[in-house]
């Protein structure tokens, strides 16, 4: 398809299992983004990438979440020991070019994780 | 902090009318205020936005009121359709502290529309 794709779209983790998440954004998208969204709630940004190079690590929660795009196209976004607190949907985004020029971003429908 | 305020957070109204959803902001560093649209299971979706410079924008039934002195902006729905029925999020753009290019969207915590016929 031609729109941001994630994987999985639905995810349970035992609490402290590590999980990878998935984003294949729209072909030849530079821009990147992750953002979480908790239930009932709007997204909050995590991270962002222009290409291979993560810009702003800014809203990542702890040290136990990570994300890296190391070839500018796929993004993995890798949570270490999950905890209760994990549980939300992770919501991916591309842009072409900067984001900032037009503010729009692309979504794909999101994972939804659950730790129990 | 909550850089963006939205309400209401829920609002029901007849098809036909108009669905009236509003924003106030904080940072004055913000530059792009966008609407988006989200349906259950889906990712938000663009629907309208604004620069600070425009005190008001027109897409079809969608229109966007802003007053950067009240640092407040508004989407108006009219003539409501159970179609519209989804949350609706208003966001702001800054750039991030990093310098090198990061925009982050900051969004309200978002109004449940239900249009009913």
């Amino acid at each position: 398809g031609a729109g941001v794709s994630q994987s999985p779209r639905y995810k349970v983790a035992k609490r402290g299992q590590d999980v990878a998440l998935r984003c294949d954004p729209i072909s030849g998208h530079v821009s990147l983004f992750w953002y979480q969204q908790a239930l009932g709630q709007g997204p909050e940004f995590l991270t962002y990438f222009q290409n291979e190079a993560q810009l702003d690590k800014s809203g990542l929660p702890s040290d136990r979440f990570f994300a890296e795009r190391p070839e500018g196209s796929v993004s993995t976004l890798k949570i270490q020991r999950t905890q209760q607190e994990d549980s939300a949907v992770y919501l991916c985004a591309s842009s072409s070019g900067l984001a900032g020029v037009s503010g729009e971003l692309f979504f794909g429908e999101g994972s939804r994780l659950t730790v129990l | 902090q909550q850089q963006v305020k939205q309400s209401p957070q829920s609002l029901i109204v007849q098809k036909g009318g108009i669905s009236i959803i509003n924003c106030a902001y904080e940072n004055t560093a913000f530059d792009y205020f966008p609407w988006y649209q989200q349906f259950p299971g889906k990712g938000p979706a663009l629907l309208i936005a604004i620069r600070p410079d425009v005190s008001e924008k027109k897409e079809g039934r969608f229109t966007i009121s802003f007053n950067k002195s009240a640092k407040q902006f508004s989407l108006h729905i009219m003539d409501s359709q159970p179609g519209d029925s989804a949350t609706y999020f208003c966001a702001a753009l800054s750039i991030g502290d990093s310098g090198a290019g990061s925009y982050q969207l900051t969004f309200g915590k978002g109004t449940k529309l239900s249009v009913i016929p």
